[in-house]
């Protein structure tokens, strides 16, 4: 009921080209749906993030798609540029009065995104 | 402002020795958390604080303390470390909007722990 799964594991695309990244989830009480981007060497940061209120989310070349019935989202980055080259992860939480479960995330395996010049 | 400063970096320990990673904020935030990350399975959750004083488990407790005297300051031990605590630990830290946790960790950059 608590597991984030994600996918692929990785992605190569070209510069210029669109990043694909689905998420699934089972516990239906999530309501907090973020991106964390992590480079080598450093602690995840948040990207970008989603309620289950709106369908679709962007900011900048990142999309957010959110598909509640089917217990699915999805991140997309237009235009892919070498400096996005990262470990993406998805996540969610919530479902607790009160607010204070949002921080406690439940990840995603995390997807390895290279983008070549 | 430093952020979210975790020490040490890097850690070699033996099999049953015991050993604390030190995590501190400074943006006031009452939030704070230890999470571990192991390649391919995302990042777990250790155990997490709302507040000075008071601290609660998180999906992979075992073998972990916590304590949160502070606001600032949230220290991990490991008490008898074995092979499957090699990992990165993270710490990381949320505010709160309204009263509500607004979601959005900020995270150290990491310890990296090796137990041999």
């Amino acid at each position: 009921q608590q597991q984030v799964k994600q996918s692929p594991q990785s992605l190569i695309v070209q510069k210029g080209g669109i990043s694909i990244i689905n998420c699934a989830y089972e516990n239906t009480a999530f309501d907090y749906f973020p991106w964390y981007q992590q480079f080598p060497g450093k602690g995840p940061a948040l990207l970008i993030a989603i309620r289950p209120d709106v369908s679709e989310k962007k900011e900048g070349r990142f999309t957010i798609s959110f598909n509640k019935s089917a217990k699915q989202f999805s991140l997309h980055i237009m235009d892919s540029q070498p400096g996005d080259s990262a470990t993406y992860f998805c996540a969610a939480s919530g479902g607790y009065a009160g607010g204070t479960s949002y921080g406690k995330l439940t990840f995603g395996q995390g997807t390895i995104l290279t983008v070549h010049p | 402002n430093a952020g979210v400063t975790q020490t040490p970096k890097f850690r070699i320990l033996k099999i049953g020795q015991s050993m604390t990673l030190q995590c501190t904020q400074d943006m006031n935030h009452n939030y704070m958390y230890w999470y571990r990350q192991d390649p391919g399975m995302g990042l777990k959750l250790i155990y997490y604080s709302v507040g000075a004083g008071i601290t609660d488990k998180g999906e992979v407790p075992n073998g972990y303390n916590v304590s949160r005297s502070t606001t600032e300051d949230f220290p991990l031990r490991l008490e008898l470390a074995a092979p499957s605590q090699t990992s990165v630990y993270f710490c990381a830290s949320s505010s709160t909007s309204g009263g509500r946790n607004t979601g959005e960790l900020f995270f150290g950059e990491g310890s990296r722990l090796t137990v041999l």
